[in-house]
């Protein structure tokens, strides 16, 4: 069965910095797809990155990119030129790619502050 | 356009209420979920429908009831609820027609339910 482990429950981040948040995972497919949801106070999931585990390009969106290394099935989250409205828990979860199933495995969250 | 829509945002309920929770999206996906989320824990899947029938439903009680209308429409029945049920409930869509069920999930703002 597939895990997704995060280790850092709680993070912090000075305005403007960078922060980097870990994220591993198991699993004994070679396809898959690989999420980092952003989830505010105001509660509603957001998608911040996605990374489709056949491309050995590593995805970027602005601020957010993504360090994916498949062989040591690591999927960590790096945010530069933090700001407050980064603050948030930041779900990492995995997804398979085939199968009768489309459930995603997310792990347990790290929540993220961002200090002015 | 990536937007899931649910109403009400806020709930509250006795234990012998019935209610029921709604979901839209018109993004032309063919898979939609239900989710609940206890504070600064994970969502929790309870329901996956693709192409409109039920594919996945995770052991949830019955006294949650899922309905799909149509394509665009997901609806949680509620009924006898305990107050262990209070929580956040998030609506999710994914997979345009011809894609991957598994692609990206898309989720909806929630409603926050409180059952006294």
């Amino acid at each position: 069965a597939q895990t997704v482990t995060q280790s850092q429950p709680e993070m912090s981040v000075q305005e403007a910095e960078t922060v980097t948040l870990s994220c591993t995972y198991d699993t004994s497919e070679s396809d898959y797809y690989l999420f980092w949801y952003k989830q505010p106070p105001s509660r509603q999931m957001i998608l911040v990155i996605r990374q489709e585990a056949y491309k050995q390009q590593n995805a970027t969106e602005n601020r957010f990119s993504v360090n994916f290394q498949k062989a040591a099935k690591s999927f960590s989250l790096k945010i530069s030129d933090s700001q407050l409205g980064d603050a948030a828990m930041y779900f990492c979860a995995y997804g398979p790619l085939r199968g009768a199933t489309n459930k995603l495995i997310f792990g347990t969250g790290t929540l993220l502050a961002v200090q002015p | 356009d990536t937007e899931v829509t649910q109403t009400p945002k806020h709930l509250v309920m006795g234990m012998t209420n019935k209610k029921s929770l709604k979901c839209e999206q018109h993004m032309g996906h063919r898979a939609m979920y239900w989710y609940k989320q206890k504070a600064k824990k994970p969502p929790e899947l309870m329901f996956v429908y693709s192409y409109e029938k039920l594919s996945i439903n995770e052991s949830v009680p019955s006294r949650f009831s899922p309905e799909c209308p149509n394509s665009s429409l997901l609806n949680l029945h509620l009924h006898a609820l305990q107050p262990e049920d209070s929580a956040l409930y998030l609506c999710a869509s994914s997979s345009p027609a011809g894609r991957s069920l598994s692609d990206t999930q898309y989720f909806g703002p929630g409603t926050r339910l409180t059952v006294l």
